[in-house]
């Protein structure tokens, strides 16, 4: 196992409602990197958070959003769920320093989202 | 931006060696990833390749050349537990904002 956690781990949305996801990074890592996956695909990046900021970001809409906490945990926040959002979300943390930059990534186990 | 290619499905043998490649176009990464994803299951971190060359974890093996934007991974012994997809994926570097960019997968299938 990675160390990463998500919740939930499942979840049914209705069209219109937002939903937050959660995750806890692998200690000692400071990165944290949103996926959506959908069925049959790779995952595509959403966004990236370094020390709280945000870092780097797909090509989403802005009602994707996302916070990164001091003990690096984050959340993924989707405002106005539309049905081609249910898919798979998956974080991934990983750490970045001055010297390596970015190292590579490791994924949590992802929460499954069903829009209806 | 970042695009990966690489092959849709692969089928081998139990007991065979496999090798799957990645190329990739991109103006600044850090290093190039594969991971494995077994179905309904997350993606599981295989090896990682920062610089050029080969590196070599158990059955896995993978490779970056850095001058021919190519990688790939070589998985030997194969076992029937190998079938799933495999993902290249590279994390972009400060250039790239640090966006990361994975390929569609390639889907092994490991026969008797």
């Amino acid at each position: 196992e990675t160390g990463v956690t998500q919740s939930p781990t499942h979840l049914i949305k209705t069209r219109g409602q937002q939903v937050t996801l959660r995750c806890s990074s692998q200690s000692g890592h400071n990165t944290v990197s949103w996926y959506q996956q959908a069925l049959g695909q790779g995952p595509q990046f959403i966004f990236q958070y370094y020390r709280e900021e945000e870092n780097g970001r797909g090509n989403f809409p802005p009602r994707f959003s996302g916070l990164q906490f001091p003990n690096y945990s984050s959340e993924l926040n989707v405002n106005a769920l539309e049905l081609d959002d249910s898919a798979l979300y998956l974080c991934a943390s990983s750490l970045t320093s001055g010297r390596f930059g970015q190292e590579t990534q490791y994924f949590g186990p992802g929460t499954r989202l069903l829009v209806l | 931006g970042q695009s990966l290619e690489q092959p849709s499905e692969v089928t081998a043998v139990e007991g065979a060696i496999v090798q799957i490649n990645c190329t990739y176009q991109t103006s600044g990464f850090y290093g190039l990833s594969w991971y494995q994803q077994h179905d309904g299951g997350a993606p599981t971190f295989l090896s990682y390749n920062a610089l050029d060359g080969l590196e070599e974890t158990g059955r896995f093996s993978s490779f970056l050349s850095r001058s021919d934007s190519y990688g790939y991974l070589l998985l030997q012994e194969l076992q029937m537990k190998d079938s799933a997809s495999y993902f290249c994926a590279v994390i972009g570097d400060n250039t790239n904002a640090g966006k990361s960019t994975f390929g569609d997968g390639t889907t092994l299938t490991v026969k008797p």
